[in-house]
């Protein structure tokens, strides 16, 4: 009950395309779904997040879609550029627990 | 934002001694930092949760012997890998609630590459 479940595990877009990952958890207890993004050798760092309350979050090029019936939440990056080219993790916590559960990641390659 | 160092950012060393690796708040405290464990291309695995002035707890299946934990101030937590062996090597990242709390944000540190030989 404690998984996310993230997919595809990669994916190949070309520049100025849409790239969606999708995520799924089953606790409904979980109530933060934050997106963070990794570049090889370093830390995450957090992208967008988004609370159960509200069904969509846009920041910039980044908007996270969150469907609370069916436990699923997304992410989609318009326009991808090559510097999107990373390694994106979803994540499921709780409030106050301050405490994060990773999907298992999705490697994302944007081609010029 | 609020920013989160380790140190050192790479270590080697031989099998069976111990590494400190040392996660600073820069410019927030920390009353508690979370300690992950990332393998090559796999998703963070937390390890255990660091409480300032008071014991570590961890995950299910991490050795509290081997991974030591002392969060001695409201900006340092260190991370000890003790009796180290080959299969310890890992990127070791730490993060804490970022002094702009909002709602379990979480800020990570650049992470510690650990090689054992």
């Amino acid at each position: 009950q404690q998984q996310v479940k993230q997919s595809p595990q990669s994916l190949i877009v070309q520049k100025g395309g849409i790239s969606i990952i999708n995520c799924a958890y089953e606790n409904t207890a979980f109530d933060y779904f934050p997106w963070y993004q990794q570049f090889p050798g370093k830390g995450p760092a957090l992208l967008i997040a988004i609370r159960p309350d509200v069904s969509e979050k846009k920041e910039g090029r980044f908007t996270i879609s969150f469907n609370k019936s069916a436990k699923q939440f997304s992410l989609h990056i318009m326009d991808s550029q090559p510097g999107d080219s990373a390694t994106y993790f979803c994540a499921a916590g709780f409030q106050g627990a301050q405490k994060l559960v990773f999907g298992q990641g999705t490697r994302l390659t944007i081609n010029p | 934002g609020a920013v989160v160092s380790q140190h050192p950012s790479w270590v080697i060393c031989k099998s069976g001694t111990s590494v400190k690796i040392e996660c600073r708040s820069l410019d927030f405290q920390a009353t508690t930092m979370f300690w992950y464990r990332q393998f090559p291309k796999q998703s963070l695995m937390l390890m255990a949760t660091s409480n300032e002035g008071s014991k570590a707890t961890y995950e299910q299946g991490v050795e509290k012997d081997k991974f030591l934990i002392n969060h001695a101030s409201l900006t340092l937590s260190t991370l000890t890998v003790t009796s180290a062996h080959p299969e310890d090597s890992s990127f070791y990242i730490c993060s804490a609630p970022g002094a702009t709390y909002s709602y379990n944000e979480q800020f990570f540190g650049p992470g510690t590459r650990l090689t054992v030989l």
